[in-house]
């Protein structure tokens, strides 16, 4: 099983709240990602990382922003949440040269409301 | 618009049976196929992927068939069991080698194996 890890698991907050989500790795890897995914649906990239100090945005506009400042950490952010944000968030990683083996965490389960 | 199709989005099998899922792509020049399994309340986890120049990768139970004329690939579990219930991605990529690779995914395959 990867060592990759999230929390909160479930969060359930009002609207206009400041929320972080936390991804943490353990596995030294590089590349970081952050998918949104309603459930039983298709993965959205909305960030991903290379390497401390770097980020990028995915395919799907996201009113989120990230930060890499260790290499096993890559935290969420929403600066004032909407019901629209609703959604499970998986956070991934894989080794630089091998983009396509992602070890993803287990989720946020965020509610909005 | 949508890179990658991915057909059925549910699927009910008896115990025992074959699952089918199927996944057709037009940008010719993805060169790395995964297929992801997702349990409830999990992240995706890799099961079994295959690049374009083998028309067929086996693992246990798990067999990836790939098209390459055809622009689609398929995932076959024989002996479909109880415990093989899940959502079912499948992906692809492209690009050189190295950090600029991205996964682009289907949207996945609800498979529910009947005891």
């Amino acid at each position: 099983e990867a060592d990759i890890y999230q929390t909160p698991r479930y969060l359930v907050i009002g609207t206009g709240k400041k929320i972080t989500l936390e991804c943490s790795q353990t596995m030294g890897h590089d590349k970081m990602y952050w998918y949104q995914q309603d459930p039983g649906m298709e993965l959205h990239l909305i960030h991903y990382s290379y390497g401390v100090n770097s980020t990028e945005k995915g395919d799907l506009s996201s009113e989120s922003t990230v930060s890499r400042i260790r290499t096993e950490h890559f935290p969420l952010t929403l600066e004032s949440a909407r019901p629209s944000h609703t959604s499970q968030y998986l956070c991934a990683s894989s080794e630089i040269g091998q983009a396509e083996t992602q070890y993803f965490g287990p989720g946020t389960r965020l509610l909005v409301l | 618009q949508q890179q990658v199709k991915q057909s059925p989005q549910s699927l009910i099998v008896q115990k025992g049976g074959i699952s089918i899922i199927n996944c057709a792509y037009e940008n010719t020049a993805f060169d790395y196929f995964p297929w992801y399994q997702q349990f409830p309340g999990k992240g995706p986890a890799l099961l079994i992927a295959i690049r374009p120049d083998v028309s067929e990768k086996k693992e246990g139970r798990f067999t990836i068939s790939f098209n390459k004329s055809a622009k689609q690939f398929s995932l076959h579990i024989m002996d479909s069991q109880p415990g093989d219930s899940a959502t079912y991605f499948c992906a692809a990529s492209e690009g050189p080698s190295g950090s600029a690779r991205q996964l682009t995914f289907g949207s996945g395959t609800q498979l529910t194996v009947l005891p």
